[in-house]
């Protein structure tokens, strides 16, 4: 099993510009979280999907923020227009049950 | 979800045992009590979790007190590579939401 896969690792943008992350979740977990983490806020949950559903989205900071999961096996988390401000580590996490997430390595964004 | 309370680091020395601990004064009565710990530029890492009994797995034990308000993280045998930041948390039939954890320090 390779985990939860996530993509890109690093991303370097300027501001104003689109930023698309991307998440493969493990194969048979019907449940997909959306984390960010800073040094000021620590880990925060943006959005959470189960059965490919979204769930809860009260996380999400503003309209700037979307979040798709199109298919079992693929969510998308798009800023737009991103702002130095939205620089963070980005984690997916995946659970078969709501209990013992799997999370990714994170994708760590910098918007300049 | 009921709050948690951890301190902010502890030190350990390699091969000793460490008890990480957490209080957890408001805990309801279907609330888990679940362990992550995050290690440097990963993302979090299930340890494990329990309701009212001690629970052992390859990683390491966790004991709960008999009224549940506090619980203790142990770790058998620190090694380098256990220094992280350890989360305790309260779950009922909610997502994880993360405190500021302990920073656990080994050395060598």
């Amino acid at each position: 099993d390779a985990g939860v896969i996530q993509s890109p690792r690093h991303e370097v943008t300027e501001m104003g510009q689109e930023v698309t992350l991307r998440c493969k979740p493990i194969s048979g977990h019907n449940s997909l979280f959306w984390y960010r983490q800073t040094m000021m806020r620590g880990l925060e949950l943006l959005i959470y999907f189960n059965n490919n559903v979204p769930i809860d989205d009260s996380g999400m900071p503003e309209d700037r923020f979307s979040a798709k999961m199109p298919n079992a096996s693929f969510s998308t988390l798009k800023i737009q227009p991103s702002e130095p401000r939205d620089s963070a580590v980005y984690f997916c996490a995946s659970s078969p049950n709501l209990y013992g997430y799997t999370f990714g390595s994170g994708t760590r964004l910098t918007v300049v | 979800d009921a709050k948690t309370t951890q301190p902010n680091s502890m030190e350990s020395n390699e091969e000793e045992p460490v008890h990480l601990p957490c209080n957890h004064s408001t805990i309801s009565g279907t609330d888990y009590i679940h362990w992550y710990r995050q290690l440097p530029s990963q993302g979090p890492e299930y340890v494990i979790h329990g309701l009212t009994s001690n629970v052992n797995n390859r990683m390491a034990s966790l004991a709960i007190a008999e009224d549940r308000k506090s619980s203790t993280l142990i770790l058998h045998r620190a090694t380098l590579r256990d220094a992280a930041v350890y989360y305790c948390i309260l779950r009922g039939y909610s997502t994880l939401t993360f405190g500021k954890g302990t920073m656990l320090l080994v050395s060598p």
